[in-house]
């Protein structure tokens, strides 16, 4: 069965502080896929990453990195989080080549007081 | 450029009736994905179905079916006898050549769907 799952539903953080969002899947999917969630906006990519150690900016990169040391796990790093950096965070991953089905993790709900 | 619309914000119904979602879709592209996504309140996004761009026979599950014309750029979908259970917002999804062969989705903005009892 199909498996993404969030290190965190909820997290509460302070302005500045560095946070860490995991995000692990269990399918041996090549490609991982960060992106948030906020009303009127939609869905949002932040970063994705097809292998292991490779990483491509997506629409909204600016404020996050990622990292992805093993090919089941895909990090999203808030180096120095800002108010405006409240959301639901949403991880996915799916097969590598053509147009694969991306399947999603429960999300993370972060919120920069 | 790609685009979804989905122009119904919100659509609340009264449990056993039939609703339908609208999605329409830009692309420039004739080898293209088309995708519906449900979110329960958990939050969780629950993918629902995928169709390519060279299949337009209609689908039925259940309850749910879809109906896919290319002619108007159009991916609908019906829930029929409406439960609660169905209240969520759903999404639905592109992804064509421009997504890299990632197969990056664009996201319409969702219609959150309310079933009252």
């Amino acid at each position: 069965d199909v498996k993404v799952t969030q290190s965190s539903r909820y997290l509460v953080k302070r302005t500045g502080e560095k946070v860490f969002l995991e995000c692990v899947q269990d399918m041996d999917h090549e490609n991982m896929f960060w992106y948030r969630q906020d009303p009127g906006l939609g869905l949002r990519l932040i970063y994705f990453s097809y292998d292991v150690k490779m990483k491509e900016k997506g629409d909204i990169p600016e404020g996050y990195s990622v990292s992805r040391e093993k090919k089941e796990r895909f990090s999203l790093i808030l180096e120095s989080a800002s108010t405006n950096q409240t959301s639901m965070y949403l991880c996915a991953s799916s097969l590598e080549g053509g147009i694969e089905t991306q399947y999603f993790g429960p999300g993370t709900r972060l919120l920069v007081l | 450029a790609q685009k979804v619309t989905q122009a119904q914000t919100e659509i609340s119904v009264v449990e056993k009736e039939d609703v339908t979602l609208d999605c329409v879709y830009e692309t420039r592209d004739t080898t293209y994905y088309l995708f519906w996504y449900k979110q329960p309140p958990s939050g969780e996004l629950v993918f629902l179905i995928r169709r390519n761009s060279f299949d337009e026979q209609n689908e039925i599950s259940g309850r749910y079916s879809w109906n896919f014309q290319k002619s108007t750029s159009s991916f609908n979908f019906t829930i029929t006898a409406s439960q609660v259970v169905d209240s969520a917002v759903y999404f639905c999804a592109l992804s064509d050549s421009t997504g890299g062969s990632q197969g990056n989705l664009i996201f319409g903005k969702g219609t959150k769907l309310s079933v009252k009892p």
